[in-house]
């Protein structure tokens, strides 16, 4: 069955970088696109960032452009997020989740998250 | 970017009624709209693709419905399990937004 496991979340000071991971099994990573979605404690959901099944589309939402910058290893399985100048309004749960198809489709399945937590 | 607006922002409900949650598109997404459910303390659940195609083991009691800027979830007869925030999302345009989510609680 489908799996996404994210780590790497923690206690970041405001200006410090962090990188989170996102390890899958139970399908063909390099044939689906993923979304990174966050949500603050308390909040509603937002989107971030997605990237293609083979990486070479890219999108992100306006306040983490130039800051955050999402990638994938299809020999490992594995999407990571890194963040970059991180702000206290970026202290969220990261979800990642697949999408359905190559990119561009709906997210199907769901990982548990990690909590990134700004402050100083 | 396209909003999204979700009613009512909360209800409340019996076991066994029937609810429907709206979702409004600022602008036309063709069928581009998705369904998620999140339980308290959970990572959200993918329920509807497509407007109103179910997400494979997804009781069919969820259904959705709706083309261009108006889209509905309707829970056929609402059971204790379902007590929880769902979510739309469109995926026509980037950046992918989401609705600010409604609150469904049991009486």
């Amino acid at each position: 069955q489908v799996q996404l496991v994210e780590s790497g979340g923690g206690v970041v000071q405001p200006g410090r970088s962090l990188r989170v991971s996102c390890a899958a099994s139970g399908f063909i990573f390099s044939n689906h696109g993923m979304h990174w979605v966050r949500q603050a404690p308390g909040m509603g959901l937002e989107w971030v960032t997605s990237i293609s099944y083979n990486a070479k589309d890219k999108y992100y939402k306006d306040s983490v452009k130039g800051r955050f910058t999402v990638s994938r290893d299809n020999s490992k399985n594995t999407l990571y997020l890194q963040m970059n100048s991180l702000r206290p309004e970026d202290t969220a749960f990261y979800y990642c989740a697949k999408d359905a198809g190559y990119g561009g489709t709906s997210a199907d399945h769901w990982g548990q998250g990690t909590l990134v937590s700004v402050s100083s | 970017d396209i909003q999204m607006t979700q009613s009512p922002s909360s209800l409340s409900a019996s076991v066994g009624d029937r609810v429907t949650i709206t979702c409004r598109a600022s602008q036309g997404i063709s069928n581009y709209l998705a369904w998620f459910q999140q339980k308290p303390g959970k990572a959200p659940k993918s329920l509807i693709y497509a407007a109103s195609s179910l997400q494979s083991g997804v009781p069919s009691k969820f259904s959705g419905s709706g083309s261009g800027t108006d889209f509905t979830l309707t829970i056929s007869s609402l059971q204790p399990e379902d007590s929880a925030t769902y979510y739309c999302q469109q995926y026509n345009t980037y950046p992918l937004t989401f609705g600010g989510g409604t609150k469904v609680e049991i009486k």
